[in-house]
């Protein structure tokens, strides 16, 4: 069964790294999305791409956070510099227009 | 605008005992919905989902929902729950145009021996 992958699992950074996350959708998924999870909360979502265009980004804090899906596959997530309140699970996922398909996310700690 | 609420943040239930949990969105036509499971530091698991039909639908693991268009609901049930059930459950509404989704805030499931 086809799967959203993603990596890294875990990442621990000091404030004022950068930080990336990657992100490869199942095959064939025009859409892909990345949420950020705080810990009790809902997946709160920061940039949907639709192939390699972004369609929606209003939540993004472009001041530190950038996206890109180049070839319209796989996508790259950035934090640059990333700030204590970073820290959270990021969601990568994909869909074929009826439904999402969740990667296993990255738990990112900064300290 | 679109919203979803699950208005119980936190569920307690004995192992064994039955479980429903609420969902209630805000959206001008039919959305598709879903049920989401997160175990800790996991990834969501799609439980199940509603697009058009049969308001009463099956998912994995046993559990259930029903869309109530009049009440703008889709509660999830399980008639017997087990200690793995323990996890986070996310209900979300997905709109067609654009391709968006929007989650609740979820609710927390405890389950006691």
């Amino acid at each position: 069964e086809a799967e959203v992958a993603q990596s890294p699992r875990y990442k621990i950074t000091e404030k004022s790294q950068a930080v990336a996350f990657w992100c490869d959708p199942i095959s064939g998924h025009a859409t892909l999305y990345w949420y950020r999870q705080i810990l009790g909360q809902g997946p709160e979502l920061l940039v949907q791409f639709q192939d390699e265009s972004v369609v929606d980004d209003s939540q993004l804090p472009k001041d530190r956070f950038s996206a890109e899906r180049l070839k319209g596959v796989d996508s790259t997530l950035k934090i640059q510099p990333a700030e204590l309140g970073d820290s959270a699970m990021y969601l990568c996922a994909s869909s074929d227009f009826y439904e999402q398909y969740f990667g296993p996310g990255t738990r990112l700690t900064v300290t | 605008a679109q919203s979803v609420t699950q208005p119980d943040i936190h569920i307690t239930v004995s192992e064994g005992a039955s479980l429903e949990l609420r969902c209630n969105y805000s959206y001008g036509a039919t959305p598709y919905l879903f049920w989401y499971v997160q175990s800790p530091g996991q990834g969501l698991q799609l439980l199940l989902k509603y697009f058009s039909g049969d308001t009463l639908v099956q998912g994995i693991k046993g559990f259930e929902a029903e869309f109530k268009r009049s009440q703008s609901s889709f509660n999830l049930r399980k008639p017997s729950v087990h200690w793995s059930d323990a996890a986070e459950y996310f209900c979300a509404v997905g709109v067609y145009t654009g391709n968006q989704f929007y989650f609740g805030t979820g609710t927390s499931l405890t389950v006691i021996p």
